[in-house]
Order: C-alpha cells, then structure tokens, then sequence
C-alpha cells in the first residue's frame, strides 16, 4: 500500500529551537517526496522536494530508505514558521498522496 | 506565475443540492486534482485527472463526480449534497514529469446546510 505517516498532528517549538517535522513513507520503488506548506490564509504550496537536496527557508530533508522517512528539520525555529505541513509522495501514475499534516506552532 | 483558480471562495448550500466547483489553470498542466481538506484528516483525493475527458478515481469518490471537457478546467460535481460533504475543496494542478510540483487553487469552503 502506498502512504505517508505524519504521526504528530500539532508541534509546539520555542523560538530558536530545532526542529523536526517526522514523516514515514510506504512505497514499493524509488519514492518522490516532497514537503507542502500552508501558511495561514494562503494557499498550499511547495516547501522542498527531496531531489533537489537545497535548504529553503532553512529547512532541509533527507531520505532515509532504510527507515523509509523524510523527516523535515530546521536549526533554529522562526516565528514565521508557524504554518502547516504536509509530506507528500508522488507515485508512478502522478497521483500525489499526502499525510495528514502536522501543524507547527512557534512559541516566542 | 502559475495560477490555478477556483470559481468560489466560500459556498454554501441545501442538502439536496447539486452543486459545482470549477477550477481553472493556466499553464497547460496535463494533470488536475480535487481533494478535501479536513482536520486531522488531511488532504485526501477525490478525483485526479491526466488528459481531457479521463479521469480516476480517488480514496474518497462516493458522492463526487467530476469533468473535463478542456484541458484547462476541471470540475467536481456534488450530485446530491449531504451535510458531510461540508469541507474546504482544493483543486491542484502539475505536469506529467517526475518531480513535478503541484499547485494549488485558494480552496472553496464548502457548508451544506
């Protein structure tokens, strides 16, 4: 069965903080992964997508094949991070599955 | 700058009701999407659509049907609406190429009453 695992539906991180958004992946074959953002009141958009290995916003992710996880990390937590966020995997019929999402709370 | 626009905002309507949510794009997207957006539930797949005139089916169809006569534009159809249809619609767009980015119309909040 192809699906992606957020398992934490609300993260509370202090200013400066780092950060960890887990996400685990079911998928038979090379997975495409990708990190959505939803800021409030804008629409959902792309944060990063796993082959392009840049840091954007200061967030990185890594594939780990061997635990099956794409967990998005950021050193030190902004206030505009506040936001929430989907990983996403692409199949080989376009389709895009997504997680359920965990919501990111800054704490100043 | 691509954009993918949705008819509606916020809609509300009777149960009963047939109801449509169109959506539009403007970069020549092979591939359209609608999902619903619920909490904790995420964003789940309606309907997806590759070409003109095809379509498949999603983890969540019951109840939905949808529409593309052009390339442009994909319609979701509430046949009859039901109070659990009442959800935040989003419409998406992409390429048919690895790695492609989706995006994403402003969402119409649906209430059925």
């Amino acid at each position: 069965a192809q699906r992606v695992t957020q398992p934490e539906k609300l993260l509370s991180v202090f200013k400066g903080a780092p950060v960890e958004l887990k996400c685990n992946y079911s998928y038979s074959g090379s997975p495409e992964l990708f990190w959505y953002v939803q800021y409030s009141r804008q629409r959902l958009q792309l944060l990063l997508r796993h082959i392009s290995r840049e840091s954007i916003k200061g967030f990185t992710a890594d594939l780990n094949k061997g635990e099956t996880s794409f967990h998005l990390k950021k050193p030190f937590a902004q206030e505009e991070d506040s936001a929430m966020y989907y990983c996403a995997l692409l199949n080989r019929d376009d389709k895009i599955i997504f997680g359920k999402g965990t919501r990111l709370h800054i704490l100043p | 700058d691509v954009k993918v626009t949705q008819s509606s905002r916020y809609l509300v309507k009777r149960t009963g009701e047939k109801v449509f949510l169109e959506c539009v794009q403007d970069m020549d997207h092979e591939n359209m999407f609608w999902y619903r957006q619920d909490p904790g539930l995420g964003l789940r797949l309606i309907y997806f659509s590759y070409d003109v005139k095809m379509k498949e089916k999603g983890d969540i169809p019951e109840g939905y049907s949808v529409s593309r006569e052009k390339k442009e534009r994909f319609s979701l159809i509430l046949e009859s609406a039901s109070t659990n249809q009442t959800s935040m619609y989003l419409c998406a767009s992409s390429l048919g190429t690895r790695w492609t980015e989706a995006f994403f119309g402003q969402g119409t909040r649906l209430t059925v009453v």
